[in-house]
């Protein structure tokens, strides 16, 4: 399988607990995003790298979220001290090098519920 | 301020019809557009996309219409088939700055498509 894959599928913690997901996107792909989406909503950009380079945090992205890409191929989200308004799908995305023209495509998913 | 608009959360179509699924947005910055596909518990399958400098893209059975002036773009789904019942998000890609690109999407609407 050479899709975006992302681990876990699910997670549920309690409320205070820290979590990480981990995203493994295309190979030859250098973009990776994430992306949160809430029950009724769309996905919503959290973050971008280009290789091991964080360019951009949304405004979504409060201090407990960080995210990292150390060698700019995988890449972890960790959340820390979860809210019970960080329940959400989690969802990863990365395209190859290119123009503003190009798409991204997106693996399955992590969702996180916190009691 | 929502920048995409979807203003059907849902669609019914009888198998073998036309499925017309419609997206509005506001940002006249936005220059490449995207339909992505989402089954429940899975991430978004890209579909179809339409660059800014055209008006129409086809994919088999899928076809994209694009209409600048009036900041509107329509998928066409044509013979629509018990499998295209899924959740549907328009999404627009605009370059952000330092390199990065990110994808505003709709809130969805969900096609039934009735056998």
């Amino acid at each position: 399988d050479t899709g975006v894959s992302q681990n876990p599928r699910h997670k549920i913690t309690k409320r205070g607990q820290n979590v990480t997901f981990r995203c493994d996107p295309i190979s030859e792909h250098n973009r990776l995003y994430w992306y949160r989406q809430t029950l009724g909503q769309g996905p919503e950009f959290l973050t971008y790298f280009q290789n091991e380079a964080q360019l951009e945090k949304s405004r979504l992205l409060s201090d407990r979220f960080s995210a990292e890409r150390p060698k700019g191929s995988f890449s972890t989200l960790e959340i820390q001290r979860t809210e019970q308004g960080d329940s959400a799908m989690y969802l990863c995305a990365s395209s190859p090098r290119g123009d503003s023209r190009e798409t991204q495509y997106f693996g399955p998913g992590t969702r996180l519920l916190v009691l | 301020d929502q920048q995409v608009k979807q203003n059907s959360p849902s669609l019914s179509v009888q198998e073998g019809r036309i499925s017309i699924l419609n997206c509005d947005y506001t940002n006249s910055m936005f220059d490449y557009f995207l339909w992505y596909k989402k089954y429940p518990a899975e991430g978004p399958t890209f579909l179809i996309s339409i660059s800014s400098i055209k008006d129409k893209n086809e994919d088999g059975r899928f076809t994209v219409f694009l209409n600048k002036s009036a900041k509107h773009l329509s998928l066409h789904i044509v013979p629509s088939q018990p499998g295209d019942s899924a959740v549907y998000f328009c999404a627009a890609n605009t370059y952000s700055g330092a390199g990065s690109y990110q994808l505003t999407f709709g809130k969805g609407t969900k096609l039934s498509v009735i056998p």
